[in-house]
């Protein structure tokens, strides 16, 4: 079966630089959910979209950006990087809408290390 | 203190044995309950989720649900070593979906 695929899957950036992280929903999924793991740490939230609108907004840096387009693809935009958005990126999405009861399907995550 | 509690473990059982895993939740607001599974390095893996009160089965897997103590649990029967990972309980709030997790527990399985 098809899953959540993510892009890139490792990224190396300098401080300050500006990074743009790609996730590519389960087919028919309209909805997309962005989470942050720091080592150890578990997954927080950060944002969320449902039907290119965002939906749930949680610990996300005014630093960074996100959006869903017309394909329910989605981009996470992270613009002035710090060495602590050191993380692994994971997309997540599921099928109907915002709701409490959606089960969540992860991709395999991006790996972003801040220089 | 965190909005979802686990032990951290980590949690070490012989294979073939249960293993019993805890969540205590603080929102009583909490709708949906989920455990993930997750290897090192890698993503969560979707392995349970319950809404109501009592046991759920899938395979080797149960999934026990408590709001009245804002407990949830997941019991792994005939327990193998490649089920050694970190096990993420995640909830649900009302009227939201984002979901919050635990720091996961880390079970063992030795052979």
């Amino acid at each position: 079966a098809a899953g959540v695929i993510q892009s890139p899957r490792h990224l190396i950036k300098e401080k300050r630089e500006t990074a743009t992280l790609k996730c590519y929903p389960i087919p028919r999924h309209d909805t997309v959910y962005w989470y942050q793991q720091g080592p150890g740490q578990d997954p927080q939230f950060l944002i969320s979209f449902y039907e290119k609108m965002q939906s749930d907004k949680g610990s996300i840096p005014d630093r960074f950006s996100a959006q869903q387009f017309s394909d329910y693809h989605s981009e996470l935009n992270m613009s002035s990087l710090e060495l602590g958005d050191s993380a692994l990126y994971f997309c997540a999405s599921s099928l109907g809408g915002t709701s409490s009861y959606n089960e969540q399907f992860f991709g395999p995550g991006t790996r972003l290390t801040v220089l | 203190q965190k909005e979802v509690e686990q032990n951290s473990g980590p949690l070490s059982v012989p294979e073939g044995a249960i293993a019993s895993l805890n969540c205590t939740y603080s929102d009583r607001g909490s709708q949906s309950f989920f455990w993930y599974r997750q290897y090192s390095g890698k993503s969560p893996e979707l392995i349970m989720f319950i809404y109501s009160n009592g046991d759920k089965e899938d395979g080797r897997f149960t999934a026990q649900l408590n709001k009245a103590s804002q407990y949830v649990s997941l019991l792994i029967r005939d327990s193998q070593p490649s089920d050694s990972a970190t096990y993420l309980c995640a909830v649900n709030r009302d009227q939201t979906d984002k979901l919050i997790f635990g720091t996961g527990t880390r079970l063992q399985v030795f052979p």
